[in-house]
């Protein structure tokens, strides 16, 4: 089975602060690659996601990640985080071979200071 | 708007009880999912069903029991709930093919005392 690496477990940063969050995947084939975001309360919706092309994949609220093949990695990023982006942060990888399952990582608790 | 409701937003139930989740998707998706989310664990997978009457099991499927009768509806049963059930239960749904993104429900927090 592919396996999902998140190594961040919980990241605390100030307002302003620039955000990086790693994931890095298992299975050396093709792959899709997705972040998903969970506010509190509320349903796990969807960040952004890659399925070719470009690289560098722009979503919502300012948030981008980068697939670099070579490293099986799919970082998170922002810029600047506000108080709003307080939430948790799952990686998702669906292989094009075994087409239906998506797994998931453990997920990043990002608290924003205010 | 895409849509995946879940028929609880809390449920609490007894050790030994047979528990219903049920899970109601609107956009004609082909695969449901049912995955369990607990804290430092992330989302794993109990069932999936690629169509109606269809399942696999996923990563963690003892204990549970699914049930696709119709296209849209997906039902996940808890035979005889356990407190180590207890725990934030979410539906997924996804199109066929290669390059789709899956859509959550709200989830149900079920707890079993």
């Amino acid at each position: 089975a592919q396996s999902v690496s998140q190594h961040n477990h919980h990241v605390i940063l100030s307002e302003a602060a620039s955000l990086e969050l790693g994931c890095n995947y298992s299975y050396g084939g093709t792959v899709n690659l997705f972040w998903y975001v969970q506010y509190p309360g509320q349903h796990l919706q969807l960040l952004l996601k890659y399925f070719s092309g470009d690289p560098l994949v722009k979503g919502i609220k300012g948030f981008e990640a980068e697939f670099i093949k070579s490293k099986f990695s799919f970082n998170l990023r922002k810029p600047s985080v506000q108080w709003s982006d307080t939430a948790e942060y799952f990686c998702a990888v669906n292989s094009r071979n075994t087409g239906n399952q998506f797994y998931f990582g453990t997920g990043t608790s990002l608290t924003v200071i205010p | 708007d895409v849509k995946v409701t879940q028929s609880s937003r809390y449920l609490v139930k007894r050790t030994g009880e047979k528990v219903f989740l049920e899970c109601v998707q609107d956009m004609d998706h082909e695969n449901m999912f049912w995955y369990r989310q607990d804290p430092g664990l992330g989302l794993r997978l109990i069932y999936f069903s690629y169509d109606v009457k269809m399942k696999e099991k996923g990563d963690i499927p003892e204990g549970y029991s699914v049930s696709r009768e119709k296209k849209e509806r997906f039902s996940l049963i808890l035979e005889s709930a356990s407190t180590n059930q207890t725990s934030m239960y979410l539906c997924a749904s996804t199109a066929s093919g290669r390059n789709y993104e899956q859509y959550f429900g709200p989830g149900t927090r079920l707890t079993v005392t």
